[in-house]
């Protein structure tokens, strides 16, 4: 059965700094995608980047980028220059290549402050 | 557009009410889910339909109970519900291979603003 862990419940970080959140998995499969959504405390779940395991090169989008270590099975999301806005519930997500069931981590809750 | 839209926002009701949730979708996704979200915890998966059919059905109790009419619409009727079941109740879409394509595809899934329910 898959897995994923995201070690840190709670962060915060100043405006304009950089934060990494880390995510985890365990699984035996070899053909699988990641997923970082975002959910502010409006509750819409937003989907902030995907990777998928079979590409080396980690995704970017815009400020927020992944580091993907597929040996270590690690998962971090970066983000720069944060805003007030990212302030947020983020959760690791894996998937079964070919669709299926997410399995979330437990999320974690970024502060971004002034 | 990645609109997935919910209604109501909000709903109360009673242990003996019935009551029903509507999901819809414009994407031509095949496959719908439905999710119950505690606070500050991550969605737990309850029925995924792919191509109107029930393809996952996690276990949940009967007094939920899902409809897929069409291939953009989704309900999920609830009846004699207990207090436990108040939560936020997510809908999600997402592509879905044709069945006999064998085609790798990255399925995210793109999720409604949810609906509030309190049962009294």
């Amino acid at each position: 059965a898959q897995t994923v862990t995201q070690s840190q419940p709670e962060m915060s970080v100043q405006e304009a700094e950089t934060v990494t959140l880390s995510c985890t998995y365990d699984t035996s499969e070899n053909n699988y995608y990641l997923f970082w959504y975002k959910q502010p405390p409006s509750r819409q779940m937003i989907l902030v980047i995907r990777q998928e395991a079979y590409k080396q090169q980690n995704a970017t989008e815009n400020r927020f980028s992944v580091n993907f270590q597929k040996a270590a099975k690690s998962f971090s999301l970066k983000i720069s220059d944060s805003q007030l806005g990212d302030t947020a519930m983020y959760f690791c997500a894996f998937m079964k290549g070919q669709g299926g069931k997410l399995i979330f981590g437990q999320g974690t809750e970024l502060s971004v402050k002034p | 557009d990645t609109e997935v839209t919910q209604t109501p926002k909000h709903l109360v009701m009673g242990m003996t009410n019935k009551k029903s949730l509507k999901c819809e979708q414009h994407m031509g996704h095949r496959a719908m889910y439905w999710y119950k979200q505690k606070a500050k915890k991550p969605p737990e998966l309850m029925f995924v339909y792919s191509y109107e059919k029930l393809s996952i059905n996690e276990s949940v109790p009967s007094r939920f109970s899902p409809e897929c009419p069409n291939s953009s619409l989704l309900n999920l009727h609830l009846h004699a519900l207990q207090p436990e079941d108040s939560a936020l109740y997510l809908c999600a879409s997402s592509q879905d291979a044709p069945r006999d394509s064998g085609v790798w595809s990255s399925y995210e899934q793109y999720f409604g603003p949810g609906t509030r329910l309190t049962v009294t």
